[in-house]
């Protein structure tokens, strides 16, 4: 059975304190692993697509990496806007559906 | 930019009560879902669609129906709710291209809470 496990479930960081995020998954033929950000009381906002194990994609302070059993979500000099859980999911069929992880709730502060 | 529209944010409704969530999508998208979003437990897929009047079973789709008459538009029904289907129940639409690498796209979802 496919899995997907994100850890640490909260974390709590000073402004400019990096860290790193991890998504660990089991699936039979990975499509992809993807990573959203979601704000309280809204839909979850698409962050990334990786498709193979070495790839990396960066978008501001975030960077996303891919190895053949976990992802990593690495957020650089975070600051309070970043605030947010952060889901991690995998595809592994055809049909387009996505298998989610229970997310990890960051909050930055000042 | 995608556009995925839930029709409510918040719902509340009784114990019996037959209740309908709507979703638009306004970006041609061939395939739509149906997750409920619950504290500790993630998103969970109920039901989706690949096609007009076409729906697969996702994993947790016992007291829930799906309807898809048009491609636009994706309904989520709770046949006779309970207390047990409060939850926050979010939308999402996709298209198959790229061999299935394209992203979902989520509405705001609905909060429904059964009393």
């Amino acid at each position: 059975e496919d899995q997907v496990t994100q850890s640490p479930e909260a974390l709590r960081l000073q402004e400019g304190e990096s860290s790193s995020l991890n998504c660990s998954y089991t699936v039979s033929g990975l499509r992809g692993l993807f990573w959203y950000r979601q704000d309280p009381g809204k839909g979850p906002e698409f962050l990334f697509t990786l498709y193979s194990a070495g790839e990396e994609k960066e978008k501001e302070r975030l960077k996303a990496t891919l190895t053949k059993k976990e992802s990593f979500l690495h957020i650089t000099a975070p600051k309070p806007e970043d605030s947010a859980t952060y889901l991690c999911a995998v595809r592994a069929d055809s049909w387009g559906k996505l298998q989610f992880g229970a997310g990890t709730q960051v909050v930055v502060t000042p | 930019d995608v556009k995925v529209t839930q029709s409510s944010r918040y719902l509340v409704k009784r114990t019996g009560e037959k209740v309908f969530l709507e979703c638009v999508q306004d970006m041609d998208h061939e395939n739509m879902f149906w997750y409920r979003q619950d504290p500790g437990l993630g998103l969970r897929l109920i039901y989706f669609s690949y096609d007009v009047k076409m729906k697969e079973k996702g994993d947790i789709p016992e007291g829930y129906s799906v309807s898809r008459e048009k491609k636009e538009r994706f309904s989520l029904i709770l046949e006779s709710a309970s207390t047990n289907q409060t939850s926050m129940y979010l939308c999402a639409s996709s298209s198959p291209s790229g061999h299935g690498r394209s992203p979902l796209h989520f509405g705001n979802g609905t909060r429904l809470t059964v009393t």
